[in-house]
């Protein structure tokens, strides 16, 4: 099985500053790997696909980048509805889909 | 726009089996994606239980594969989930998932793009 591990496991900065968030596999995934967006008491929200690609109607200050085993997913310039939980997810190795542990990025 | 609602009973005793249905409407259960189950634990991250084809084809967690048994039933656009013997750490909010299929550079994979609102499910007597 695939671990993934993220860090940090919490980052804190302020709206407008630039947030950078890693996704480290234990094994190559290739570039199959997703970013999620999770709020308190909602459901995750699918950001990055295919390690670099944006869902629809994802803003463009999202961008992911990596490949292999080193993923990152960097926020240009922090809004205030971007303060969340951000998980990585490997589709590599299936089955099973393995989760990162999250990241929880707060206001500062 | 798909939308995915979750239901079943929100408490369940230990040892027993916890069981939800996933119903799906806007898009048809019988597209080129899969249908998951996701759970996360109070506080905690998330695990990914196993996933259904419309055909009935089936991949699961193999750390739960012994007590998950997920099934489909187009008629009604829908797929469920059973978890038999629970305990205390089966405890957590259930969400229910479509994995859509997303092509690039020549190559295509499934990720979860659609998502119920969960439900949480509490093992205890």
């Amino acid at each position: 099985e695939i671990v993934l591990t993220q860090s940090p496991a919490t980052l804190s900065l302020s709206p407008g500053e630039r947030a950078t968030l890693s996704c480290r596999a234990s094994q190559s995934v290739s570039s199959y790997l997703a970013w999620y967006q999770q709020k308190p008491g909602q459901a995750p929200r699918l950001l990055i696909y295919d390690a670099s690609n944006r869902a629809t109607g994802i803003p463009a200050r999202f961008s992911g980048s990596g490949s292999g085993t080193d993923f990152t997913l960097t926020i240009s310039s922090l809004e205030p509805e971007d303060f969340a939980v951000y998980y990585c997810q490997q589709r590599s190795n299936w089955p099973p889909g393995t989760f990162g542990q999250g990241t929880r990025l707060e206001i500062k | 726009q798909v939308q995915l609602q979750e239901s079943g009973p929100g408490l369940v005793k230990p040892s027993g089996t916890l069981s939800l249905t996933c119903a799906v409407s806007g898009g048809s259960i019988s597209s080129s994606n899969w249908w998951s189950w996701v759970r996360q634990p109070p506080g905690k991250g998330l695990e990914w239980i196993g996933e259904i084809y419309h055909s009935g084809s089936t991949n699961y967690n193999p750390s739960l594969k012994s007590r998950v048994t997920i099934s489909v039933d187009k008629s009604k656009n829908q797929f469920s989930l059973k978890l038999s013997s629970v305990t205390a750490a089966d405890t957590a909010v259930y969400y229910c998932a479509r994995s859509g299929i997303y092509c690039s550079g020549g190559s295509c994979s499934y990720y979860f793009d659609y998502w119920g609102q969960g439900t949480l499910v509490t093992v205890s007597s």
